[in-house]
C-alpha cells in the first residue's frame, strides 16, 4: 500500500456545523501533515504530527484542530468555520529516513471543503 | 525564511520542449523537489535534487545550482497530458517544505 486516503472527497458544511476530515495511510510513515490549498495558490502548511506527536502549528485558528489517533490516522476536526474557509484540505505522510528519497512526501486526494 | 519564484503561466505546444524555472533564497537548504498537480487533485513527486546537477527521469528532467539558487524543470515531448500546475517547493533542515507559487502550463495542439 503506497497511498495516502483522504475522506470524505467533498464536504459542504454550514458555518455551525462540526465535522472531521479523516487521513490514513499505511506506508510506516511517521510524520504527518495537513495542507490548506486555495484555488490557484500552492499549499500552506498548516500542521505536522511526528511520532504521532504535534511537532508543528502553523498559527492555525482553533476552529481547526489536529487528532493523530495512531501512526496510521490522523484526523482535522472543524468547528465553527467561515466560508473563507472553503479550499482543499490535504493531507500527507512522509518517513523520517531512509529510503529512496529522503523524507519525500506523499499526498492524498484531498478533501474539497465549502463552507456555506 | 524562504522565497520561491517561478512563473505563473506558460504555454508550450505539444511534442515540443518547455523549462520551466525556480528560483529560491533560503535558510536552509536541504533539498528541491518538484511536483506536478491537475487542477482540483493532490500533488504528484516528479522530482528531487539536493546536489548541483541534472536529474533525468524519462521525459522529466530536473537541474540544480545551490550556488545561484536556481533550479529547472524540463519537459520533453509534451503531452496533452502534461497540461497542470508545476509546483517548485524547497525543503529546510526540518523536513519542511515551502512550495512556489506554481506554473500553470498549458499545452496546445
Amino acid at each position: 500500500d503506497t497511498e495516502v486516503t483522504q475522506t470524505p472527497k467533498h464536504l459542504v458544511m454550514g458555518m455551525t456545523n462540526k465535522k472531521s476530515l479523516k487521513c490514513e495511510q499505511h506506508m510506516g510513515h511517521r510524520a504527518m501533515y495537513w495542507y490548506k490549498q486555495k484555488a490557484k495558490k500552492p499549499p500552506e502548511l498548516m500542521f505536522v504530527y511526528s511520532y504521532e506527536k504535534l511537532s508543528i502549528n502553523e498559527s492555525v485558528p482553533s476552529r481547526f484542530s489536529p487528532e493523530c489517533p495512531n501512526s496510521s490516522l490522523l484526523n482535522l476536526h472543524l468547528h465553527a468555520l467561515q466560508p473563507e474557509d472553503s479550499a482543499l484540505y490535504l493531507c500527507a505522510s512522509s518517513p523520517t529516513g531512509g529510503g529512496r528519497v529522503l523524507n519525500e512526501q506523499f499526498f492524498g486526494p484531498g478533501t474539497r471543503l465549502t463552507v456555506l | 525564511g524562504q522565497n520561491i519564484d517561478q512563473p505563473t503561466e506558460m504555454t508550450a505546444t505539444e511534442g515540443a520542449i518547455v523549462q520551466i524555472n525556480c528560483t529560491y533564497q533560503t535558510s536552509g537548504f536541504n533539498g528541491l523537489f518538484w511536483y506536478q498537480q491537475h487542477a482540483g487533485e493532490a500533488p504528484t513527486f516528479l522530482s528531487y535534487n539536493v546536489l548541483d546537477g541534472l536529474e533525468e527521469k524519462g521525459r522529466f528532467s530536473s537541474f540544480l545550482s545551490r550556488s545561484k539558487g536556481y533550479s529547472y524543470l524540463l519537459l520533453k515531448e509534451l503531452q496533452m497530458k502534461d497540461s497542470a500546475s508545476y509546483l517548485c517547493a524547497v525543503r529546510d533542515a526540518g523536513n519542511m517544505l515551502t512550495f512556489g507559487g506554481g506554473t500553470r502550463l498549458m499545452v496546445k495542439p
